[in-house]
């Protein structure tokens, strides 16, 4: 069965910097791209951005709200994604979900697989 | 950026009912667009990609069409458990964008 299972939200300050964390388990991880999505308290789905495959050189792609603050990377020894995400402002409050981009090596895809989503606080 | 625009945003309608969810993009996505439902505290859930290709597992009285810019899902016989939010997303060209949602209660 294909699951993730995201990790790593909580309070944080405004300014100040959260690493979330998604296990992948039940499929070839290192194959897929995986993307970032969140979602703020009452309101709609917002892409955050995408890490391609070692294929692909693992490159990246970014909303414009949060390029030169987060960083999606992977490691696919540990079938793990992660969102690193610094100078967290209010804004930034929401549920962070990964999932699985379906097919491999394009960038036309979506999302065939969610987590169950973190919840990311950003308060003082 | 690609502005995605659903309509209605509420939309009431009985068990039974066939209902109809649009989503117009700003400029044109050939078939890339997808439909997620969410249900309150859940994650989305992949119900058609690429216009009207049907995810494993998903009811057949769902169902997608369009092509560049508009785009529908519609549900054909309303059942309980589909009362829900709805979203489009296009992943034609990033930064992949959704639509704001369309929230189906019942009447």
């Amino acid at each position: 069965e294909v699951q993730l299972v995201e990790s790593g939200g909580g309070l944080v300050q405004p300014g100040g910097s959260l690493r979330l964390s998604c296990a992948a388990s039940g499929f070839t991880f290192s194959d897929h791209y995986m993307d970032w999505v969140r979602q703020a308290p009452g309101k709609g789905l917002e892409w955050v951005g995408r890490t391609r495959n070692k294929v692909n050189g693992y490159t990246t792609e970014y909303a414009a709200s949060v390029k030169g603050r987060f960083t999606i990377s992977r490691d696919d020894s540990k079938n793990s994604l992660y969102l690193q995400m610094n100078s967290l402002k209010i804004e930034d409050t929401a549920v962070y979900y990964c999932g699985r981009v379906s097919g491999s090596s394009w960038d036309k895809s979506f999302l065939d697989c969610w987590g169950q989503g973190t919840l990311v606080t950003v308060s003082s | 950026d690609i502005q995605l625009t659903q309509s209605p945003s509420l939309l009431s309608a009985f068990v039974g009912d066939r209902v109809t969810i649009t989503c117009r993009a700003s400029q044109g996505i050939s078939s890339y667009l997808a439909w997620y439902q969410q249900k309150p505290g859940r994650a989305p859930k992949l119900l058609i990609y690429v216009t009207s290709t049907l995810q494993s597992g998903v009811p057949s009285r769902f169902s997608g069409s369009g092509s560049g810019t508009e785009f529908t899902l519609t549900i054909s016989s309303l059942q309980p458990e589909d009362f829900a939010t709805y979203y489009c997303q296009q992943f034609n060209s990033y930064p992949f964008t959704f639509g704001q949602g369309t929230r189906l209660e019942i009447k």
